[in-house]
């Protein structure tokens, strides 16, 4: 059974730090890692989609890795702002998306 | 529409009634998917659509829970005689055919059982 980690649970950083949220999966039969930020009381927004066949994804501030082999990927947040303050989930997708439990962000100004 | 559309965004319901939550996926969107997320925990996977065909129903976590998907758009996940436990925020996603595409997830709808 796929199981989803994602560490740390929780972080704190000051504005402008940059920033690295870790996911990692047990089983690598996986179509694609999709990264999401959950506002507080709300939906999941997708930030970023990797393929299995691809090794990264940029989007703005935004990158994300895929090591497939070891069962890891990374989300790098650069120059970190308050606006990113929210909770961070990877999922990887088999043909139901497993889900980690989440990194918590506050940026503090 | 323009994203995955969810209603009620909020409902509140007396133990032992129905409820029935509904999702508008994505026009075009062949995949739907069902997911319940409960205060402070992580997201549960409850059902998975392709077209109208629910391959997947494993999820669901008892026989009072079903869902039915119409048309290949609309789907309807049906709650029967409540309990609080069932109190949690059901997420509904879409994605168009093929398993590399990218899901978009509703805003959910807040259940609350009282």
């Amino acid at each position: 059974k796929q199981e989803v980690t994602q560490i740390p649970a929780a972080l704190s950083v000051p504005e402008g730090e940059n920033l690295v949220l870790n996911c990692s999966f047990t089983d690598s039969a996986i179509y694609n890692l999709q990264w999401f930020r959950q506002d507080p009381g709300k939906g999941l927004t997708s930030l970023l989609l990797i393929q299995s066949s691809q090794r990264e994804q940029t989007s703005g501030r935004l990158n994300a890795s895929l090591d497939k082999s070891s069962g890891r990927s990374t989300l790098y947040i650069a120059a970190s702002q308050p606006g990113d303050s929210a909770t961070y989930l990877c999922a990887v997708r088999m043909y139901q998306f497993y889900f980690g439990t989440g990194t918590s962000l506050t940026v503090i100004p | 529409g323009a994203g995955v559309s969810q209603s009620p965004s909020n409902k509140v319901t007396e133990k032992g009634k129905d409820v029935e939550l509904r999702c508008d996926p994505i026009s075009g969107h062949t995949a739907l998917y069902w997911y319940r997320q409960s205060l402070g925990q992580g997201l549960e996977f409850l059902i998975y659509f392709q077209g109208n065909s629910a391959p997947d129903k494993s999820g669901l976590p008892s026989d009072r829970f079903s869902a039915e998907r119409t048309g290949g758009s609309v789907s309807t996940l049906t709650i029967q005689r409540t309990q609080q436990e069932d109190s949690a925020v059901y997420l509904c996603a879409s994605s168009s055919q093929g398993a590399g595409t990218e899901a978009f997830f509703g805003q959910g709808t807040r259940l609350t059982v009282v």
